[in-house]
């Protein structure tokens, strides 16, 4: 069945470092794939999406892009700042409205 | 504008009695989902509602799990006969429309204790 892999945290990084967090997924289909972040003490709220291959998400300052070929959407931003600590959750959706969620990475950013 | 909201946020229960939780989507929205997440794993997908039908409800855990929404909104989760291994977050949310690319909007969650 479906299913998505994200790297296990937690990541700590310090302030201003480039952040990656990996996520592959398995799909027998076509799926759509979003990153997921929940900040401290809130709930989940989406970060950014793609919806077919090669199209890039980007949002804040992050990016993922939708890899067919390695089945991937790993998330980087380029400059994290203590803000971004948050639990980053990637998720695709298989086009029958069932939505399979990863694990939850979560980051720590230092000053 | 009002977000998604649930009740109650915490709940603790004994083995073996019976628990609703209710979950109030963003107005206008005609899909409504409902995840659980226990201690240190993913969501797990329980169930969506388009409208006030459940076109699949194979996500159920057991058949102690059952869930209905009405007027095409509140939607309640009903868990019978509570075991220890439901104790989890019960989150819920909602889209404006179903389908693969919606954004859903997230709830705060449920957190269930079953002693």
């Amino acid at each position: 069945g479906d299913s998505v892999t994200q790297m296990e945290g937690p990541v700590t990084l310090s302030e201003e470092a480039f952040l990656t967090i990996n996520c592959t997924y398995t799909a027998t289909g076509y799926p759509s794939l979003f990153w997921y972040v929940q900040y401290p003490g809130e709930g989940l709220q989406l970060l950014l999406k793609a919806t077919k291959a090669d199209d890039k998400g980007s949002n804040k300052g992050f990016e993922a892009t939708y890899r067919k070929e390695t089945t991937s959407f790993h998330l980087e931003k380029g400059s994290v700042q203590v803000s971004d600590s948050a639990v980053y959750f990637c998720a695709l959706s298989d086009g029958f409205n069932k939505f399979y969620f990863g694990s939850g990475t979560k980051l720590n950013v230092k000053p | 504008g009002a977000g998604v909201s649930q009740s109650p946020s915490n709940k603790v229960t004994e083995k073996g009695k019976d628990v609703e939780l209710r979950c109030d989507p963003i107005s206008g929205h005609t899909a409504l989902y409902w995840y659980r997440q226990s201690l240190g794993q993913g969501l797990e997908f329980l169930i969506y509602f388009q409208g006030n039908s459940a076109p699949d409800k194979s996500g159920l855990p057991s058949d102690r799990f059952s869930a209905e929404r009405t007027g095409g909104s509140v939607s309640t989760l009903t868990i019978q006969r509570t075991q220890q291994e439901d104790s989890a977050v019960y989150l819920c949310a909602s889209s404006l429309f179903s389908g693969s690319s919606e954004t859903q909007y997230f709830g705060p969650g449920t957190r269930l204790l079953v002693l």
